[in-house]
């Protein structure tokens, strides 16, 4: 059983939908982080939400933190080919800072 | 400005045979990072360095496999003995501090043993 589960682990939509993607654990975490990765490249850094409950938006993207602290979401809406890739959701767990990830959803947007 | 740079970005070898992989850093970042991207296994972390130590080894996944970092900057991946199971993508991470959250990730090294 991985640290951080992420559902759905395949998403293909088309171009206008909205869509959701989850990261759940049974962990309480001080801080999460989301990722996207494009093929070829590392995942690039999307956003760290810290407070239980927050909510952060990003153009298209809304991250919430859950209220205890365990889980997260990511909804798209809109979603466009560009949104195509690999989210991974990730914490930090030790005092050296690495970062576990969960398994990741990948996204496939078609026009 | 220039960011994480690793090479090869491509290498195919031949089980039984050491690999070296390459990380070139952010300039001025002191704390480096290795994680290793599979299919099995998704990304998982392998080691780091604050400076020129690594603290915690830990996540190397068996004594083939060794890390250095010279002079605060580039680090070096190496793997004895390459088996079909490490063949994986090889990430390298960068960031100010051990104090910051803000991991940049290289482009990778894929590496394929056969």
């Amino acid at each position: 059983t991985q640290l951080l589960e992420q559902s759905p682990q395949f998403l293909s939509i088309q171009e206008g939908e909205n869509l959701t993607v989850y990261c759940n654990s049974s962990s309480v975490f001080s801080s999460l982080q989301w990722y996207r990765q494009e093929p070829g490249e590392g995942p690039v850094l999307l956003v760290t939400v810290v407070t239980g409950g927050e909510v952060k938006k990003l153009k298209r993207l809304t991250f919430q933190f859950g209220d205890a602290r365990k889980d997260s979401s990511l909804h798209i809406t809109a979603a466009q080919p560009g949104d195509t890739g690999l989210y991974l959701c990730a914490v930090h767990l030790h005092a050296g800072n690495m970062l576990t990830f969960g398994g990741g959803t990948r996204l496939m947007v078609k026009p | 400005g220039a960011g994480v740079s690793q090479s090869p970005s491509n290498k195919v070898t031949e089980k039984g045979k050491d690999v070296e992989l390459r990380c070139d850093p952010i300039s001025g970042h002191t704390a480096l990072y290795w994680y290793r991207q599979s299919l099995g296994q998704g990304l998982e972390f392998l080691i780091y360095f604050q400076g020129n130590s690594a603290p915690d080894k830990s996540g190397l996944p068996s004594d083939r496999f060794s890390a250095e970092r010279t002079g605060g900057s580039v680090s070096t991946l190496t793997i004895q003995r390459t088996q079909q199971e490490d063949s994986a993508v090889y990430l390298c991470a960068s960031s100010k501090g051990l104090a910051t959250y803000e991991q940049y990730f290289g482009p990778g090294t894929r590496l394929t043993v056969t």
